[in-house]
């Protein structure tokens, strides 16, 4: 079983659909999580970081459940400029595990 | 403000030969990543920095591979001697401080072994 596993998708959803992901991870001791956003041939850049109280910017959603050891990701209004894939990323003990991304197509 | 520089961007070598990529992260970041990265999957730790000091290198094949970052301010990657299996994108990111923190990467190297 690998450390961090998300749905590899493709998801594909209209512009206007609201569309999840969840990440689950292995090692209860893990401690700071996050999102990524990676564009096709681009460098991954940071969404927003996710916080055991979950937290929201925006139209992005993210929410942390650490006795079912996941993360999630909502997406409300997607836009087609949402497309890209998106990682989980879990870290702890200098420990970084990026999971394998999940690949979001909005289409109009 | 420059965000993390990596050279080359693009490296074509035959396999048994050496290459070397090099990274200078944003001014001021105390900690610095190697990644690989295969088509399809997320990046791949290779090892982690923070100054000069190697704290996580678990994940680096030390038997071809090798890093440095010797004023712990820009750093190396060395392969030697590369393998078809080695071809991949080779990120460097980098993140202001101790502690786990957003990282911000570079534009990667794409290597291609033939």
């Amino acid at each position: 079983r690998k450390e961090v596993e998300q749905d590899p998708g493709p998801f594909n959803v209209p512009e206007g659909a609201t569309v999840a992901f969840n990440c689950t991870y292995s090692n209860s001791a893990s401690q700071s999580f996050f999102w990524y956003r990676q564009d096709c041939r681009k460098e991954p850049k940071l969404l927003m970081s996710v916080y055991s109280s979950g937290n929201e910017d925006g139209r992005f959603t993210a929410q942390l459940n650490r006795a079912s050891q996941y993360i999630s990701l909502l997406i409300r209004d997607s836009k087609l400029s949402d497309s890209a894939t998106y990682l989980c990323v879990v870290m702890g003990g200098f420990k970084t595990i990026f999971g394998a991304g999940t690949r979001l197509f909005v289409k109009a | 403000e420059a965000g993390v520089v990596q050279s080359p961007r693009y490296k074509i070598i035959e396999k048994k030969q050496p290459v070397a990529f090099w990274c200078n992260p944003i001014s001021g970041h105390n900690t610095l990543y190697w990644y690989l990265q295969n088509l399809g999957q997320g990046p791949e730790l290779l090892i982690r920095y923070e100054n000069e000091e190697a704290v996580d290198d678990s994940q680096l094949p030390k038997d071809r591979f090798s890093a440095e970052r010797l004023k712990g301010v820009d750093s190396t990657l060395k392969i030697q001697p590369a393998e078809l299996g080695d071809s991949a994108v080779y990120l460097c990111a980098s993140s202001p401080s101790d502690g786990d923190n957003e990282q911000f990467f570079g534009p990667g190297t794409r290597l291609t072994v033939l």
